[in-house]
C-alpha cells in the first residue's frame, strides 16, 4: 500500500478535462511537503511534470496544472490528446520513522 | 543539460548483491544530491535513498538494512549496492538528480529531475 492515494485509473475523450487526485496525511501533504508530479510514457522512464505542487518545468504544456489543499493534491490536464496516455505518479515527503520519499501508487491515464 | 545512465549486471542470483552504476555526464556531480528509484515490473516507483558525495546519505526505512552507495567524484558516478537480494527486488532500478532544499543527507521531498532510462535487474537462480 501506498503512502499517497491515487486512483488506479482515469480517463477521458480528447479534448477533455481530466483530473487524478493525490491524498495523503498530516505527515505528508499536510505537513506543507511540496508534490511533484510524473508522467511515465510506456516502456519510458518517468518525467517531472509539475513541481512544487503548481510550477510546470520549461517544455510542460499549460494543458498540465497542478494544485494542493490540505492533505491532497491534485493533477489536471485540460484539453486532452492522445498522446497523453500515460501512467502518473505524484512525490512528497514524509516525516515519520526518519523522514522518506513517498509515492503515490500511480494512476494509468485512458484516451479513448 | 544534465544526463544519466545506470549500468550493471542485469541478473543477480538470490542472496548476492546488487551492484549498479549511474554515469552524469553534463554536470558535476558534487554540484546535486542524487536519488537511486526501483520499479517492479507493473508496479508503482519506490524510492531507495538519497546521496551526497560527502558522504551524507539518507534510506528507505523499509530498505535500510540492506542498502549501502558511494560516489566517485573522478568518475562522476555513483553506486547502490542492495545485499541479500530476492525475487521481491526484482525492478527497474533509476538514477536521478535531486532539486530542492538539501541538507544533511535528506532532500524533504526535493523533485527528481532529470531521471536516467532504467536498467531492469532480475533476481533468479
Amino acid at each position: 500500500q501506498s503512502v499517497l492515494t491515487q486512483p488506479p485509473s482515469v480517463s477521458g475523450a480528447p479534448g477533455q478535462r481530466v483530473t487524478i487526485s493525490c491524498t495523503g496525511s498530516s505527515s505528508n501533504i499536510g505537513a506543507s511537503y511540496d508534490v511533484h508530479w510524473y508522467q511515465q510514457l510506456p516502456g519510458t522512464a518517468p518525467k517531472l511534470l509539475i513541481f512544487g505542487n503548481i510550477n510546470r518545468p520549461s517544455g510542460v504544456p499549460d494543458r498540465f496544472s497542478g494544485s494542493k489543499s490540505g492533505t491532497s493534491a491534485s493533477l489536471a490536464i485540460s484539453g486532452l490528446q492522445a498522446e497523453d496516455e500515460a501512467d502518473y505518479y505524484c512525490q512528497s515527503y514524509d516525516s515519520s520513522l526518519s523522514g522518506y520519499v513517498v509515492f503515490g501508487g500511480g494512476t494509468k491515464l485512458t484516451v479513448l | 543539460q544534465v544526463q544519466l545512465q545506470e549500468s550493471g549486471p542485469g541478473l543477480v542470483k538470490p542472496s548476492e548483491t546488487l551492484s549498479l552504476t549511474c554515469t552524469v555526464s553534463g554536470g558535476s556531480i558534487t554540484s546535486y544530491y542524487w536519488s537511486w528509484i526501483r520499479q517492479p515490473p507493473g508496479k508503482g516507483l519506490e524510492w531507495i535513498g538519497y546521496l551526497y558525495y560527502s558522504g551524507s546519505t539518507s534510506y528507505s526505512p523499509s530498505l535500510k538494512s540492506r542498502v549501502t552507495t558511494s560516489v566517485d567524484t573522478s568518475k562522476n558516478q555513483f553506486s547502490l549496492k542492495l545485499s541479500s537480494v530476492t525475487a521481491a527486488d526484482t525492478a527497474v532500478y533509476y538514477c536521478a538528480r535531486v532539486l530542492g532544499f538539501c541538507s544533511a543527507g535528506s532532500c524533504y521531498g526535493g523533485r527528481l529531475d532529470p531521471w536516467g532510462q532504467g536498467t531492469l535487474v532480475t533476481v533468479s537462480s
